[in-house]
C-alpha cells in the first residue's frame, strides 16, 4: 500500500457544526502532515507529527485541533471555522527522518457556509 | 519572506515547445524536491535531488540541483497537453518542515 487517503472528499459545514478530517496511511511512515491549500496557493504547512507527537504547529488557530490517535492514523478536528477556512486539506506522510520527499493524500475539499 | 523562488509563476505554451522553471534561494538546502499537482488532487512528488550539480531525467523532464544546493530547475522537452498543470519545487528549512515555493502553473495547448 503506498497512499494516503483522505476522508472526506468534499465536506460543507457550518460555522457552528463541528466536524473531522481523516487520514490513513499504512506505508509505516512514522512523520505525518497537515496542510492547507486555498485556490491558486501552493500547500501552507499547519502541523506536523513525528512518532505520533505534535512536533510543529505553524500558529494555527485552535478551532484547528490535531490528533494523531496512532501511527496509521492522524485526524483535524474543527470547530466554530469561518467562511476563511473554506480550502482544500492535505494530509501527507513520510520516512522519519528522511531527505526525500513526502507522499500526499487527495484531499479535503473544505467549504465552510 | 519566501524561502523558495519560483518563476515564471504562469506559463502558457504550444504543444512540442521546450520550457525551464526555476527554483531559487539563498539557502542551502540538503535537497529538494518537485511536484506536480492537478486540479483538485495533492501533489505527487516527481523527483528528489540530494547532490550539489546532481541532473536527473524523468522521460522528457529533466531536474538539475545547483552546485551550492540553493537553486533547482525543472527543463521539459517537447511539452505535451498533459503535461498541464501546477509545478511545485520544495524544501525544508529544517527536518519535517517543509516548505513550498509559489508554483508554476503550466498550459500546453494541442
Amino acid at each position: 500500500d503506498t497512499e494516503v487517503t483522505q476522508t472526506p472528499k468534499h465536506l460543507v459545514m457550518g460555522m457552528t457544526n463541528k466536524k473531522s478530517l481523516k487520514c490513513e496511511q499504512h506505508m509505516g511512515h512514522r512523520a505525518m502532515y497537515w496542510y492547507k491549500q486555498k485556490a491558486k496557493k501552493p500547500p501552507e504547512l499547519m502541523f506536523v507529527y513525528s512518532y505520533e507527537k505534535l512536533s510543529i504547529n505553524e500558529s494555527v488557530p485552535s478551532r484547528f485541533s490535531p490528533e494523531c490517535p496512532n501511527s496509521s492514523l492522524l485526524n483535524l478536528h474543527l470547530h466554530a471555522l469561518q467562511p476563511e477556512d473554506s480550502a482544500l486539506y492535505l494530509c501527507a506522510s513520510s520516512q522519519e527522518p528522511t531527505n526525500y520527499g513526502y507522499t500526499f493524500g487527495s484531499g479535503t475539499r473544505l467549504t465552510v457556509v | 519572506t519566501q524561502l523558495l523562488e519560483q518563476s515564471p509563476q504562469f506559463l502558457s505554451i504550444q504543444e512540442g515547445e521546450n520550457l525551464t522553471v526555476y527554483c531559487n534561494s539563498s539557502s542551502v538546502f540538503s535537497s529538494l524536491q518537485w511536484y506536480r499537482q492537478e486540479p483538485g488532487e495533492g501533489p505527487v512528488l516527481l523527483v528528489t535531488v540530494v547532490t550539489g550539480g546532481e541532473v536527473k531525467k524523468l522521460k522528457r523532464l529533466t531536474f538539475q540541483f545547483g552546485d551550492a544546493r540553493k537553486d533547482s530547475s525543472l527543463h521539459i522537452t517537447a511539452a505535451q497537453p498533459g503535461d498541464t498543470g501546477l509545478y511545485l519545487c520544495a524544501a525544508r528549512r529544517n527536518n519535517n518542515d517543509m516548505r513550498f515555493g509559489a508554483g508554476t502553473r503550466l498550459t500546453v495547448k494541442p
